[in-house]
């Protein structure tokens, strides 16, 4: 298969700890983007990566969150010292420039207790 | 103020029934295009159809299709002949600026869809 595949689909976390999240884009796509969506909610906006720029960020990234995408490729989402509140599904997404619609992997639930 | 409205938290249809989800939006942007997105329950996002805001004719994409009305800033989705797999949530989203910006996204807060036997 050859879609979006994020790891790990579930993490359960105690508060205070780091966490750490990949993104593994469709191979061809140089556009990634990472979204939080908190139940009963649409997704929200946190960043956007053309190659391994990073070239957008929401102001929902405090700096408690880092994302990289060190060879245009994977990418990852660190959030450090978690808190309830981070609690949420983050979703990736990849396409290609010129392409319209983005494609969207499983995402990983975080659950911070 | 709300970019992507979606005034239906949840909708029933019929087996095999059209249904017309609402969606209306908010922007000054002369280039920006629309979308609708299936979130079922493993999480996943499917999209299904695309709007751009220059495009004249409404987008159609088998059993679905937009129902784009630019002055009244709006793109419903309707989904003809419903089936039981099409229980979701769905969501409007909009990319504001041109393709080439890439795709901030702003989601609507989704409606979900349960389709009856």
């Amino acid at each position: 298969d050859t879609g979006v595949s994020q790891d790990p689909r579930h993490k359960i976390t105690k508060r205070g700890q780091n966490v750490t999240f990949r993104c593994d884009p469709i191979s061809e796509h140089n556009r990634l983007y990472w979204y939080r969506q908190t139940l009963g909610q649409g997704p929200e906006f946190l960043t956007y990566f053309q190659n391994e720029a990073q070239l957008e960020k929401s102001r929902l990234l405090s700096d408690r969150f880092s994302a990289e995408r060190p060879k245009g490729s994977f990418s990852t989402l660190e959030i450090q010292r978690t808190e309830q509140g981070d609690s949420a599904m983050y979703l990736c997404a990849s396409n290609r420039q010129g392409v319209t619609e983005a494609f969207f992997g499983q995402g990983t639930r975080l659950t911070v207790v | 103020a709300q970019k992507i409205t979606q005034t239906q938290p949840g909708m029933f249809v019929q087996e095999k029934e059209a249904v017309t989800l609402d969606c209306t939006y908010d922007t000054s942007d002369q280039s920006y295009g629309l979308f609708w997105y299936k979130q079922p329950s493993s999480g996943e996002m499917i999209f299904l159809i695309y709007q751009g805001s220059y495009d004249e004719q409404n987008a159609t994409e088998g059993r679905y299709s937009l129902n784009f009305q630019k002055a009244r800033k709006s793109a419903n989705l309707v989904i003809s002949a419903s089936q039981l797999g099409d229980s979701a949530m769905y969501f409007c989203a909009m990319r504001e600026g041109p393709d080439n910006y890439g795709q901030n996204f702003v989601f609507g807060p989704g409606t979900r869809l349960s389709v009856l036997p």
